[in-house]
């Protein structure tokens, strides 16, 4: 079975620009988390997706949003780009979204604001 | 608010050594602990997870951890590590869900890298 895919795995962008990073997950999953990492804050918590639905989300500004579309593939935004949104973005997929279900994660992508 | 403390940042061992990486939370309801494991530009793998049970938690690549709940610790052991585990560790704690609304997502520490040396 295929693993969760994210696309692309490399992005460069200016300040100011907007930015969609794709992720898909494995077959048959149905929840997908977003987590943010950098060296200095670590791994840290987007929003999670069950059912097209956001069902938590962390402590980032409106510049970030997602959706999930009904194959359950998920998509994260973010607009107006600024320095500090030069991070790794991990997506990870779940069955469901309780907390004894594993999240497998994805490969990432690399987004470098410039 | 719960939190994750990984107390040591960087980890250097020599191949064949055993290894701990040590692991604190701080929660006031339950949770659920994770291991997990992040080879360079690579994403992160579960190495284990203690939801309930025995305290004692074997997972893959021979690693295996000990929930303490006294000590709100969760740490990582193993008994004789390879060139192969060099990685960053990062342990992570989610909720238990006992109440409406998914609380889900994990909560991670700030990792471990483990170097291994030959």
């Amino acid at each position: 079975k295929a693993g969760v895919t994210q696309t692309p795995r490399y992005l460069i962008k200016t300040r100011g620009q907007q930015v969609t990073l794709s992720c898909s997950p494995i077959s048959g999953h149905r929840s997908v988390s977003w987590y943010q990492q950098t060296p200095g804050q670590g791994l840290q918590f987007l929003f999670e997706y069950f059912s097209e639905t956001q069902r938590n989300k962390g402590n980032f500004p409106g510049r970030f949003s997602g959706r999930q579309f009904s194959n359950s593939r998920s998509e994260m935004n973010v607009s107006t780009l600024e320095l500090g949104d030069s991070a790794l973005y991990l997506c990870a997929s779940s069955l469901a979204p309780t907390s004894t279900d594993t999240q497998y994660f994805g490969p990432g992508t690399r987004l470098t604001v410039l | 608010a719960q939190s994750v403390t990984q107390l040591d940042s960087q980890v250097p061992v020599f191949e064949e050594a055993p290894v701990e990486l040590r692991c604190n939370y701080s929660s006031s309801v339950s949770v659920y602990l994770f291991w997990y494991v992040q080879y360079p530009n690579q994403g992160l793998q579960l190495l284990l997870k203690y939801l309930s049970g025995s305290t004692l938690v074997k997972g893959i690549n021979g690693f295996e951890a000990e929930f303490n709940k006294s000590q709100t610790s969760f740490h990582l052991r193993k008994p004789s590590v390879h060139i192969s585990d060099t990685a960053e560790y990062f342990c992570a704690v989610r909720l238990h869900m006992n109440y409406g609304g998914s609380q889900g997502n994990l909560i991670f520490g700030k990792g471990t890298k483990l170097s291994v040396k030959p």
